[in-house]
């Protein structure tokens, strides 16, 4: 079945550090990709995605690249500010299926020290 | 800009009791979901839905869980006889009418405490 893995967490970088977190999928069909962001005492917001192999997803400064050929879709940002402390999910939805569940990763815990 | 909203933002209830949450998805979408998150964990996939009919469900939604769209706008999870480990935060989300794996809205969750 479908499954995404990302790293573990928690990630404590210092304002201004240079942030990856590590995260490959598992999927039978031609998933669509995305990073969502949980801020503290919040819902689950769409940080970017990505649907077809090579494609880039951006925004606020994150970036991911949906690379079919190591299934992985790596969150990189070159300069994280405090306001970026959450916890991040990698996620995917099989685009060939109609029943089109999310299926999340763990999470990964962001701090960012000033 | 048009949001997926959630009622009650927290709900308590005593151990055996049923309760209804609530969502009012985004007007013109077409598909609907409810995941859940115990805290500390990861997301989980409950139920889809789509025409007045459950698409999917996991194997989390057992007999003790219904969904129903009752009018045109909301979108309501109910829990019949409620167990300690449905303690959770319960997330709603639509999506439009385009492909499958488009992108779905999530509301803000209903945390569900179960006493």
């Amino acid at each position: 079945g479908n499954s995404v893995t990302q790293m573990e967490g928690p990630v404590t970088l210092s304002e201004e550090a240079f942030l990856t977190i590590n995260c490959t999928y598992t999927a039978t069909g031609y998933p669509s990709l995305f990073w969502y962001v949980q801020y503290p005492g919040e819902g689950l917001q769409l940080l970017l995605k990505a649907t077809k192999a090579d494609d880039k997803g951006s925004n606020k400064g994150f970036e991911a690249t949906y690379r079919k050929e190591t299934t992985s879709f790596h969150l990189e940002k070159g300069s994280v500010q405090v306001s970026d402390s959450a916890v991040y999910f990698c996620a995917l939805s099989d685009r060939g299926n109609r029943d089109d569940k999310i299926i999340f990763g763990k999470g990964t815990r962001l701090h960012i020290l000033p | 800009e048009p949001e997926v909203t959630q009622t009650p933002s927290h709900q308590v209830t005593q151990m055996g009791q049923e309760v209804i949450l609530r969502c009012v998805p985004i007007s013109n979408h077409l598909y609907f979901y409810w995941y859940r998150q115990i805290l500390g964990q990861k997301v989980e996939f409950l139920v889809s839905f789509y025409n007045n009919e459950i698409s999917e469900k996991s194997e989390i939604f057992d007999d003790q869980f219904s969904v129903e769209r009752p009018d045109g706008s909301n979108f309501t999870l109910k829990i019949r006889s409620t167990k300690l480990e449905d303690s959770a935060m319960y997330f709603c989300a639509s999506r439009d009418h385009g492909l499958a794996g488009g992108e779905q809205f999530f509301g803000p969750g209903t945390r569900l405490t179960v006493l």
